[in-house]
């Protein structure tokens, strides 16, 4: 069975203080690994696609990376917009249209 | 375009009673989920429709039904409401393709936040 963890449940950061997210997971022959931001009573925004170890994707202050047991989400130099839930979530070989989430992280972003 | 839209946007309940959830998509995609996300459970697959016509049981089916109406639209319907079923309930969809070539990502609608007394 697959399986996503995610760490830490919840980080509080300062304006500019640049820290990172973490998401390990198990399984059977990962096809994809995406994160996804969710603000407070709306539904998750998807932020990226990673395919396979050693693939970063970037996007403002936002950098994925990927291993075979973890990724990485950085957030460099961050503001109060970036406050939010990020979630995890995991697609396994063994299935053709499941989706296994973490419970994500909950960003604070104090200015 | 609207993306994913979904119907109501919150909901109060009495145990035993019914209800539907609407879940319309004007993108075109083929697959659509239901989830429910509860604290601390992160989110789990109710049911999903890979296409038009067909429908599968995901992580927690027990007391949910799902109709496929056509390629736009996907239903959930609760026959009996339970306490249990409290929960923030999210239809999302997806192409077949990702950008990347690979498999895509789910697109997800805003919500349904259901509550049963």
């Amino acid at each position: 069975e697959d399986q996503v963890t995610q760490s830490p449940e919840a980080l509080r950061l300062q304006e500019g203080e640049s820290s990172s997210l973490n998401c390990s997971y198990t399984v059977s022959g990962l096809r994809g690994l995406f994160w996804y931001r969710q603000d407070p009573g709306k539904g998750p925004e998807f932020l990226f696609t990673l395919y396979s170890a050693g693939e970063e994707k970037e996007k403002e202050r936002l950098k994925a990376t990927l291993t075979k047991k973890e990724s990485f989400l950085h957030i460099t130099a961050p503001k109060p917009e970036d406050s939010a839930t990020y979630l995890c979530a995991v697609r396994g070989g063994g299935s053709n249209y499941k989706l296994t989430f973490g419970k994500g992280t909950l960003l604070t972003v104090n200015p | 375009n609207a993306g994913v839209t979904q119907t109501p946007k919150f909901q109060v309940l009495k145990t035993g009673q019914s209800m539907t959830l609407q879940c319309a998509q004007d993108m075109n995609h083929n697959s659509m989920y239901w989830y429910r996300q509860d604290p601390g459970m992160g989110l789990r697959l109710i049911y999903y429709s890979a296409s038009e016509g067909t429908t599968d049981k995901g992580e927690v089916p027990n007391g949910y039904n799902v109709s496929r109406l056509n390629k736009r639209e996907f239903s959930l319907r609760l026959e009996s409401a339970a306490p249990s079923q409290t929960s923030v309930y999210f239809c999302a969809s997806r192409t077949p393709t990702g950008t990347s070539g690979g498999w895509s990502e789910q697109f997800f609608g805003p919500g349904t936040r259901l509550t049963v007394l």
